[in-house]
């Protein structure tokens, strides 16, 4: 029972182009949603985060778009750098459900030079 | 500023024996978690405490205990290792700001059982 998808493994992309990673959950009471950002031998860090009554968040080169209808979430980077390739995961969380994150699988995103 | 700090980064266990993992934040959080990934995974939450004295199982509990004496340090303990415990396990510690909590994150521990 997988609340938070995330459907591509992987994606490449080129240097200065963008890259959109995409996520899907099934719980309509997820009021918020972050995206983390994975390299390899480190802990995940915090990258950008969404309220549900927002549906743009934009953060330098990182912008998370929420659809809240279509229970879908996107992180788009532009431009991309060789230093964004990491995996990224998308997770959700309830303010009911004790402050708990639920997360997908993540998406290993390699930016090409 | 040393943020979350997980030891040791890496343990080689064999099948039966028990240890620590130790993890300790100073940034006085009051929320405090352990996850296991696995190859390919994503974070499965083993345990988490909303601060000293108060703990409470996640999705995978069954092989783990915790304690929580102090704000800053939150140890896993493991009693019977098993192979299926082999993983990275990630410490992560966050406050209440009234939305969405932001989780810090150790840098892991990698552990293989044999």
């Amino acid at each position: 029972d997988q609340q938070v998808k995330q459907n591509s493994p992987s994606l490449s992309v080129q240097e200065g182009r963008i890259s959109i990673l995409n996520c899907d959950y099934t719980n309509s009471m997820f009021d918020y949603f972050l995206w983390y950002k994975k390299y390899p031998a480190e802990g995940p860090t915090f990258l950008i985060s969404i309220s549900s009554i927002k549906d743009k968040n934009e953060d330098g080169r990182f912008t998370v778009f929420l659809n809240k209808s279509a229970k879908h979430l996107s992180l788009h980077i532009v431009p991309s750098q060789p230093g964004d390739s990491a995996v990224y995961f998308c997770a959700a969380n309830n303010a009911g459900n004790n402050r708990k994150l639920i997360w997908g699988l993540g998406t290993s995103l390699a930016v090409n030079p | 500023n040393a943020g979350v700090t997980q030891t040791p980064k890496f343990r080689i266990l064999k099948i039966g024996q028990s240890m620590t993992l130790q993890c300790t934040q100073d940034m006085n959080h009051n929320y405090m978690y352990w996850y296991r990934q696995d190859p390919g995974m994503g974070l499965k939450l083993i345990y988490y405490s909303v601060g000293a004295g108060i703990t409470d199982k996640g999705e995978v509990p069954n092989g783990y205990n915790v304690s929580r004496s102090t704000t800053e340090d939150f140890p896993l303990r493991l009693e019977l290792a098993a192979p299926s415990q082999t993983s990275v396990y990630f410490c992560a510690s966050s406050y209440s700001r009234g939305g969405g909590d932001i989780q810090y994150f150790g840098a892991g521990t990698r552990l293989s059982v044999l």
